[in-house]
C-alpha cells in the first residue's frame, strides 16, 4: 500500500515552455503533498506543500508564479514549471503522507527528471 | 525553520566494517526522524526511523540512535556489503514537512 506515482518520469523541453508534472496517491487520499527538488549531487529541498482545495504554501526563494501548484482532489497534485530555463533542469520528487490526519512516514513518488535546452 | 546538519560527507568501508552517519537538528520541536537510502536517479527508500519518544531503533543491520537532549541521531549501518553502497539521507520533521540534511555517499568495498 501507499503508492505514489509520478508522471512523467523524465521530460526534455525547450527553454521557455512551460511543463506540467503530476503526482497521484494510488491507493489512499492525500489531502496534503510535498514537492521536493534535487540537484545533482545535492540533497532534497522542499519547494512547496500543496493542499487539496486550497493554496499551495512556497518555501522562501521559491516562486510561486513559476512553480504553480494544483491539488485539485484528493489523489492529484500537479506542478507546472512555467517558463522553463536551463537552470529549472532538476529531479523532481512529490511525496504524501498515507492518511488524512497525517502521518509521520512520507512516501515518495519515483521523480520527474527535468532537463531544459 | 530546522536545520539539519550530516557528517560525513562520504564515507569508505571496508566490506564487514561498520558505517556511522551523524545528524544534528536545531529544532526541539522536531519529532520524527527518518533515514532514507538514495541510489542514482531513485526516489529516497526509507531504511530506518526514530521518533522523538524513543531513543534507538534497531532492524537487523541497521540502527538509529537519537539523543534529544543534544539534538542529534545517527545511522549505524553492521556488517557492510557492497550493496549498501548509495547516498544515505537523514531527515528531520518540522511541522509537517521533512528537512534533510546534505547526504553522505558511502561506498563499500569488497
Amino acid at each position: 500500500g501507499a503508492v505514489v506515482s509520478q508522471h512523467p518520469s523524465w521530460v526534455i523541453c525547450k527553454s521557455g515552455t512551460s511543463v506540467k508534472i503530476e503526482c497521484r496517491s494510488l491507493d489512499f487520499q492525500a489531502t496534503t503533498m510535498f514537492w521536493y527538488r534535487q540537484f545533482p549531487k545535492q540533497s532534497l529541498m522542499l519547494m512547496a506543500t500543496s493542499n487539496e482545495g486550497s493554496k499551495a504554501t512556497y518555501e522562501q526563494g521559491v516562486e510561486k508564479d513559476k512553480f504553480l501548484i494544483n491539488h485539485a482532489s484528493l489523489t492529484l497534485s500537479t506542478l507546472t514549471v512555467t517558463s522553463a530555463h536551463p537552470e529549472d533542469s532538476s529531479f523532481y520528487i512529490c511525496s504524501a503522507p498515507p492518511s488524512k490526519q497525517g502521518g509521520y512516514e512520507q512516501y515518495f513518488g519515483p521523480g520527474t527528471r527535468l532537463t531544459v535546452t | 525553520g530546522e536545520n539539519v546538519e550530516q557528517h560525513p560527507s562520504t564515507l569508505s568501508v571496508q566490506e564487514g566494517d561498520s558505517a556511522v552517519i551523524k545528524c544534528t537538528y536545531s529544532d526541539s520541536a522536531s519529532n520524527y526522524f527518518p533515514w532514507y537510502k538514495q541510489e542514482l536517479g531513485k526516489r529516497p527508500q526509507l531504511i530506518i526511523d526514530i521518533r522523538s519518544n524513543v531513543g534507538e531503533k534497531k532492524d537487523q543491520r541497521i540502527a538509529v540512535t537519537l539523543n534529544k537532549t543534544a539534538k542529534h541521531f545517527s545511522l549505524h549501518i553492521t556488517e557492510t556489503q557492497p550493496e549498501d553502497s548509495a547516498v544515505y539521507f537523514c531527515a528531520a520533521r518540522f511541522g509537517y514537512a521533512l528537512n534533510f540534511g546534505k547526504g553522505t555517499s558511502l561506498l563499500v568495498t569488497p
